[in-house]
């Protein structure tokens, strides 16, 4: 089975903060996503990576950036935590998009972060 | 720009109920449509659809794609109480991301 894991499941961080948020899967997946999901907003999409040292701007992708140093790890980084950056923030890995399709993405159980 | 349009944003219903619930999109290059349940945590993957007219089924769900209309449905049938979650379509266009609508909330009450 795929597995996906994030460091934390809950985190509580103060404004101008540095965060981190790890993402790790198990099954040599090409693909890594990081998404936050806000009630009503669904699941936004912030930034996305094919390869190692390979980032693309998702939908959102202000006041984040991210790392992939290794193929089975996809950090998220808030260089300065701001309230309004309170979320769930979800992860999730892939194969490589198939010729008539996708490949279904794998999430992480999630990290609700909370900035104060 | 590209969006997927769920609806009903929620949507509560009585076990043995049938519901369906609606994808619309506007995707360039539109590639597939992947249909995933969340319930507490972290979605799960359900179904993926890439050609049209052709139903996918799974036990009491299933879902169908409309490719000239730019829909899909999901219906559950003799809905049961752990059917509740938040029902998530999602669509990729040519690059490897997936856009996803909002999701719709349902309940099942007993």
């Amino acid at each position: 089975d795929v597995k996906v894991t994030q460091s934390s499941r809950y985190l509580v961080k103060r404004t101008g903060e540095k965060v981190f948020l790890e993402c790790v899967q198990d099954m040599d997946h090409e693909n890594m996503f990081w998404y936050r999901q806000d009630p009503g907003l669904g699941l936004r999409l912030i930034y996305f990576s094919y390869d190692v040292k390979m980032k693309e701007k998702g939908d959102i992708p202000e006041g984040y950036s991210v790392s992939r140093e290794k193929k089975e790890r996809f950090s998220l980084i808030l260089e300065s935590a701001s309230t309004n950056q309170t979320s769930m923030y979800l992860c999730a890995s892939s194969l490589p998009r198939l010729a008539g399709g996708h490949n279904e993405q794998f999430f992480g159980p999630g990290t609700r972060l909370t900035v104060l | 720009e590209d969006k997927v349009v769920q609806s009903p944003l929620s949507l509560v219903v009585h076990e043995g109920d049938t519901v369906t619930l609606n994808c619309s999109y506007e995707v360039t290059n539109f590639r597939s449509l992947l249909w995933y349940k969340q319930e507490k945590k972290a979605p799960t993957f359900l179904f993926m659809l890439t050609s049209s007219g052709i139903e996918k089924k799974s036990g009491r769900l299933s879902s169908i794609l409309d490719k000239k209309e730019l829909f899909s449905i999901l219906n559950i049938t003799a809905t049961q109480t752990g059917d509740s979650a938040i029902y998530l379509c999602a669509v990729g266009g040519s690059q490897g991301n997936l856009i996803f609508g909002k999701g719709t909330k349902l309940s099942v009450k007993p």
